[in-house]
């Protein structure tokens, strides 16, 4: 089945240490988003790759960065974790942006210590 | 500009009760909405969507209607399970428009055996 896929799905790191979340995906999207979400409240969008193009919301912390190394990889490096950014990562995929059904993987919960 | 609004939760109900769960939206344009459903500990999955008015959007017994002229995308299931236990988070998307999702702050449902 094609589906998007994050790894790992619980990660715990130390406060300060840089961490890398994963995601891959098969549905072959043009466009995929990494969007934080902490308890009991909506997705936030951190920033989104339209092909190569990188999107950042300018609320973004610059301790997040992201790479596309190719279609179907993502990635989400958080350089300095701090305890304020334990929460739930989402990746997310479109076909195209704007309008389109976002299909979500099944998060990676992150700890930090 | 655009945003979401959906009752606030949590929403408590006996097994086979009649579902609502109210949600408004301004937008400027023409969006798209949706219901994204998230089970506990894992990521949103896509539950419905409408694209244009007057449409009904429906899937697992949920049903919902993009009324253009109040603006709402009310979600309804005429018998709840209680596999539906969820946060539900209403959505909206608008071609052109920042290629982003706007998510409503999500309503918790709890459903009671």
């Amino acid at each position: 089945d094609a589906m998007v896929i994050q790894n790992p799905r619980y990660q715990v790191t130390q406060f300060g240490k840089p961490v890398t979340l994963s995601c891959s995906q098969t549905l072959n999207h043009n466009v995929m988003y990494w969007y934080q979400q902490k308890s009991s409240q909506a997705p936030k969008l951190l920033f989104h790759y339209y092909d190569k193009d990188f999107n950042n919301e300018a609320d973004t912390p610059d301790n997040f960065q992201s790479r596309r190394p190719n279609t179907s990889f993502c990635f989400l490096d958080i350089r300095s974790p701090g305890l304020g950014d334990a929460a739930m990562y989402l990746c997310a995929t479109s076909r195209d942006p704007s309008g389109e059904t976002q299909y979500f993987g099944p998060g990676t919960r992150l700890l930090v210590l | 500009g655009d945003s979401v609004t959906q009752m606030e939760g949590p929403v408590t109900l006996s097994e086979e009760a009649f579902l609502t769960i109210n949600c408004t939206y301004t937008a400027t344009g023409y969006p798209s909405l949706f219901w994204y459903v998230q089970y506990p500990g894992e990521g949103l999955q896509l539950l419905l969507k409408a694209t244009k008015a007057d449409d009904k959007g429906s899937n697992k017994g949920f049903e919902a209607t993009y009324r253009k002229e109040t603006t709402s995308f009310h979600l309804e299931k005429g018998s709840v399970q209680v596999s539906d236990s969820a946060v539900y988070f209403c959505a909206l998307s608008e071609r052109g428009r920042d290629d982003k999702i706007i998510f409503g702050k999500g309503t918790r449902l709890h459903i009671l055996p």
